[in-house]
Order: structure tokens, then C-alpha cells, then sequence
């Protein structure tokens, strides 16, 4: 089944240092989308990006999208400690009955340090 | 405020019990969707509501039973829960239900079983 998986489990960085975070899927998708969740609550939605993209940005958030190896990365650039959170990729299958439907994935825990 | 208010935020039940998540959505969005997130596991799409039409039952056990009166108020009634049915359940909306447009989530109900 499709499924977002990000890699990697967690991550531990400095305040000032950039983080990437990874994602992998395994079907053709319409768009892909990253979310944040911080401890406790509900996730937020930050950037989409849809499958005829290659690149976007979004203030200190830049994603990347490569179709043609299922994956996507999520940078934040001069992070901080407000960063600290889970962050979750998302994808919009693009055939068949999960048409539409979010999937996503088991998460990246971000602690920044500061 | 996310736009999407759940309430309780907390609830204890015991196994007998009968209870209600609620679920309420001020932003004019069309979709609806429970979520469950347990630890260790990905997001799991229950249900999913378009125009108070369920579009989506995802095998869920009939002990979890959904209902949307209409597009900006969803339920989750809950009756003889197991305690691996512990678990945070996220209400989220969309605008519509099948372009994997982006959610707007709630803050969850932390529900424990006992």
C-alpha cells in the first residue's frame, strides 16, 4: 500500500543549524504534503507540492520532489527552538480507490537545541 | 484557534462506557475526517465525510460509529471500546473531499481506556 516513510526517526540539531528531513513513497501521487504536529496537538499543514513540481519554498521551508525515485525532502533552514516538533509527509494518491485520499507517514521528531 | 474545535480534549472511559467525541469546523469546508494516532503508528483515516455524505469507511470496528449532522459538526460515538482502541482521534476538515487538498486539524481528544 502507499504509504509516506520518513527518515529520519528523529533528529537532534543546534539552534542557527539546518535540518532535513526525508520521505519515501511507493505509488504515483497527485501532490505531496508536509505537516507539523507539536507534542500534544493537532497537525498543521506547511507546504504542498504537487507531483509537475520539482521545488518550492515557503518562508525557511524548502521541499524538494523527485518522481521518478518516490521521494521528497523537507529543509529548514536556521532553525529554531520553536522547530522542536514531529513532521509528517503526506501523500494524494493519484489512481485507483485511495484516489484523493491522504496517506502519510510515521513521522521525523526535530528537537532543536538552544 | 485552528478553525477546527474538538472537544473533549481528554477522556477516560472505562469499557462499558457509552461516550461522544465532537467535532466542529468554522472554516465552510464541505470534508470532513476522523483520524486515529497511536503511538508508534501512522495516521490512520476512519472515517471521511463529503457534503454529510460518508464517502470513506476504512474497516473500522463497529464500535466506533460516525455522524455528521451536517458539513460543520462531526461525532464519534464510542461504545464498548478495548484498551487498544486508546489512542489520540484527530477531526480534521477540507474543502473537498477528494483532491487531497490540504487538512486543517483539530487538537485532538486524548481518549484512555480502562
Amino acid at each position: 500500500s502507499q504509504q509516506g516513510e520518513e527518515d529520519p526517526q528523529a533528529l537532534s540539531i543546534q539552534e542557527g543549524e539546518n535540518a532535513t528531513m526525508n520521505c519515501s513513497y511507493k505509488t504515483s501521487i497527485n501532490n505531496l504534503q508536509w505537516y507539523r504536529q507539536n507534542s500534544g496537538r493537532g497537525l498543521v499543514h506547511l507546504i504542498l507540492i504537487r507531483s509537475n513540481e520539482r521545488e518550492k519554498h515557503s518562508g525557511r521551508l524548502r521541499v524538494t520532489l523527485d518522481t521518478s525515485k518516490k521521494s521528497s525532502s523537507l529543509l529548514i533552514t536556521a532553525s529554531r527552538a520553536a522547530d522542536t516538533a514531529s513532521y509528517f509527509c503526506a501523500t494524494d494518491a493519484r489512481w485507483g480507490t485511495s484516489y484523493g485520499k491522504l496517506t502519510f507517514g510515521q513521522g521525523t521528531i526535530l528537537t532543536v537545541h538552544p | 484557534e485552528t478553525g477546527v474545535t474538538q472537544t473533549p480534549r481528554h477522556l477516560v472511559m472505562g469499557m462499558t462506557n457509552k461516550k461522544s467525541l465532537k467535532c466542529e469546523q468554522h472554516l465552510g469546508h464541505n470534508a470532513m475526517y476522523w483520524y486515529k494516532q497511536s503511538a508508534k503508528k501512522p495516521l490512520e483515516l476512519m472515517f471521511v465525510y463529503s457534503l454529510e455524505e460518508r464517502v470513506e469507511n476504512n474497516s473500522v470496528p463497529s464500535r466506533f460509529s460516525p455522524e455528521c449532522p451536517n458539513s460543520s459538526h462531526l461525532f464519534l460515538h464510542l461504545h464498548t471500546l478495548q484498551p487498544e482502541d486508546s489512542a489520540l482521534y484527530l477531526c480534521a476538515s477540507s474543502p473537498e473531499g477528494r483532491t487531497g487538498s490540504p487538512l486543517h486539524f483539530g487538537n485532538g481528544t486524548r481518549l484512555t481506556v480502562t
